[in-house]
């Protein structure tokens, strides 16, 4: 069965880090992109960045280019996202997405919410 | 990287059937056909419902079906059943590895 768990997310101050991580089961990890995508409360769904099967590969959207790094570790099965110089419009609930094929997000993790204020 | 426009809500009563635009431009949408559909009951995470346009993932009713159109793409639901009502989001491949989702739309089961 497969399994995407994250965890990490908290409340932090504007301006602060915080690194969350999803831990995968169930399929083998290293074989597939990986997502994360994001959804402020009340709002829609918001697509944050993809990293290919290495980690060479990494791609984010305009709104967190330059602060968020999203990474992984093939022998740890591990989806990670590094958030820099955290805005209060960055407050969502986190999830990561396995990418089948292109656009094909198969499966979901339970989300991590993250609120960023003073 | 502008979102997908999608109308905020949407309706039908039991039985009936009920289609969801999901407008990009030549960039997304009409450039690819890389659209996937995700249903989304609250509190719950996103559930995938239709991929690369029209194909469904098994285990989804025949009841969903997608389309496309230009810079247009569609989901229909036929023969709308109470368990239907969520909200749904479209997403598009963008070119150079961005994707893009719309804004999700409401739909009520009457």
């Amino acid at each position: 069965e497969v399994q995407l768990l994250e965890s990490g997310g908290g409340l932090v101050q504007p301006g602060g880090s915080l690194r969350l991580s999803c831990a995968a089961s169930g399929f083998t990890f290293s074989s597939y992109a990986m997502n994360w995508v994001r959804q402020a409360p009340g709002k829609g769904l918001e697509w944050v960045s993809v990293i290919g099967t290495s980690d060479t590969r990494t791609y984010y959207a305009d709104s967190v280019k330059g602060r968020f790094t999203i990474s992984r570790d093939n022998s740890k099965n591990t989806l990670y996202l590094q958030m820099n110089s955290l805005r209060v419009e960055d407050t969502a609930v986190y999830y990561c997405a396995k990418e089948r094929d292109l656009l094909r997000f198969d499966y979901w993790g339970q989300g991590s919410l993250v609120t960023v204020s003073s | 990287q502008s979102a997908l426009t999608q109308p905020p809500s949407a309706s039908g009563s039991p039985g009936q059937s009920v289609t969801i635009s999901c407008t990009g431009t030549s960039t997304d949408v009409g450039g690819y056909n890389y659209v996937s559909w995700y249903q989304q009951h609250p509190g719950k995470a996103p559930k995938l419902m239709i991929y690369d346009v029209t194909k469904r993932p098994s285990g989804v009713p025949d009841r969903f079906s997608g389309s496309k159109f230009g810079n247009t793409a569609s989901l229909t639901v036929s023969g709308l059943q109470a368990e239907d009502e969520a909200d749904y989001y479209c997403s598009s491949y963008a070119g150079s590895n961005i994707r893009v989702f719309g804004g999700g739309t409401k739909l009520t089961v009457l």
